[in-house]
């Protein structure tokens, strides 16, 4: 019963440098989200989805694109990275909308841009 | 728009005592409040939430209150152990959810 499962766990990048994390749920959920969590801040929203072939922005998308062409994956990709975009990033998943209900979220991506 | 302010940043208890984590959101219509235990190296979990037509909610050693007159909601653990050492985040939602910035909670043996 894996749940939520994040790709990678861990990664290093050089500013100006492109990636893509990759998020697989297997509860059959409609939505979503991509979140960050920062030191003393709470989890914010990046993007998220409502099911599969759409996106929409949340509180922080700048800087970031999302895919969601299956219902179980939703990938975020960073363009060219930048050092504010060091971060433990997260992804959930949801029954209904996470605003409503409970979310499950995965293990986190803890990403640091040079 | 919604902002929600927690208390304390850091909580450290004796084992067996009770902890109380407060929050506080300034959206009046906010109508949905999870609460999240966020362990070392893992993502949050849920571990309990309160609708805004509820003041009220336990379940075994966690409690969760709400005042909506007040605008605040508290998280209540009883009878405290090693394994809830771990930072918990409140939340508030209308449309959207907007998340407190954590409790780290410190069990002392």
């Amino acid at each position: 019963n894996a749940g939520v499962t994040q790709t990678p766990k861990f990664r290093v990048l050089k500013t100006g440098q492109s990636m893509t994390l990759l998020c697989a749920q297997d509860m059959n959920h409609e939505y979503m989200y991509w979140y960050r969590q920062d030191p003393g801040m709470g989890l914010r929203l990046i993007h998220y989805s409502v099911g599969e072939g759409t996106t929409a922005k949340g509180e922080v998308p700048d800087g970031y694109n999302v895919s969601r062409l299956k219902k179980q994956n939703f990938l975020l990709g960073l363009e060219s990275a930048a050092p504010s975009q060091t971060s433990v990033y997260f992804c959930a998943s949801s029954p209904q909308d996470i605003f409503i209900t409970e979310a499950f979220f995965g293990q986190g991506t803890r990403l640091t841009v040079v | 728009g919604e902002n929600v302010e927690q208390h304390p940043s850091t909580l450290s208890v004796q084992e067996g005592d009770s902890a109380v984590i407060k929050c506080t959101y300034s959206d009046s219509a906010s109508n949905y409040f999870p609460w999240y235990k966020q362990e070392l190296g893992k993502g949050p979990q849920l571990i309990i939430d309160i609708r805004s037509n509820v003041g009220e909610k336990k379940d075994q050693r966690i409690a969760v209150t709400l005042n909506k007159t007040a605008k605040h909601f508290s998280l209540h653990i009883t009878e405290t152990q090693p394994e809830d050492s771990a930072v918990y985040f409140c939340a508030a939602s209308n449309y959207q959810l907007i998340w407190g910035a954590g409790t780290k909670l410190i069990i002392k043996p």
